[in-house]
């Protein structure tokens, strides 16, 4: 069964600071992975999604790098502002048909101005 | 384009009452699919569609029934609401196998 890690659970980092959050599954036989923000009270936004064939998936200031061999992603942001405050959560998807997601718990990234 | 829509955003229900919980997408995507989310959890999945008349369980499907008798609409009922499903219920849907998915934006259900 396929388990996420991310840590730090919660990180504070002031504006302006690249930063690196974290994603670890046990489960190497993924087809993609996908990088999630919620704000809270919020649905998911989807941030990027990174094929299993992909070492690095990028979007203006957000770069994801996936090393499925040793189950990890690195989500890096650089530049930080107020509104990236947010959790951010990984989902790898398994290689199946079942189009199913496994989620961690996230990081809750706060900002400070 | 609305993307994914989900009704109602909050609802509150008594202990063996019945529910639907509404989601669409105008986005033609094939693939739909239920999570909740709890708090200290990872969101879970309860149930998904890979396409109009296909449903299949997902990790936690027991209390719920789905359907999906058109490519738009994915609803999903609570057959008797019990405290244990209090949750916030996230509706998900992609274009393609292994396609990017898509959240609604949930419903805040609690079951007294």
């Amino acid at each position: 069964k396929q388990e996420v890690t991310q840590i730090p659970a919660a990180l504070s980092v002031p504006e302006g600071e690249n930063l690196v959050l974290n994603c670890s599954f046990t489960d190497s036989a993924i087809y993609n992975l996908q990088w999630f923000r919620q704000d809270p009270g919020k649905g998911l936004t989807s941030l990027l999604l990174i094929q299993s064939s992909q070492r690095e998936q990028t979007s203006g200031r957000l770069n994801a790098s996936l090393d499925k061999s040793s189950g990890r992603s690195t989500l890096y942001i650089a530049a930080s502002q107020p509104g990236d405050s947010a959790t951010y959560l990984c989902a790898p998807k398994e290689n199946f048909g079942n189009e199913k997601l496994t989620f961690g718990t996230g990081t809750r990234l706060t900002i400070i101005p | 384009n609305a993307g994914v829509t989900q009704t109602p955003k909050f609802q509150v229900l008594k202990t063996g009452q019945s529910m639907t919980l509404q989601c669409a997408q105008d986005m033609n995507h094939e693939y739909m699919s239920w999570y909740r989310q709890d708090p200290g959890m990872g969101l879970r999945l309860i149930h998904y569609s890979v396409g109009a008349g296909i449903t299949d369980q997902g990790e936690v499907p027991n209390g719920y029934n789905v359907s999906r008798s058109t490519t738009e609409d994915f609803p999903l009922r609570l057959l008797s609401a019990a405290p244990s499903q209090t949750s916030v219920y996230f509706c998900a849907s992609s274009y393609t196998t292994g396609g990017e998915q898509y959240f609604g934006p949930g419903t805040r259900l609690t079951v007294t």
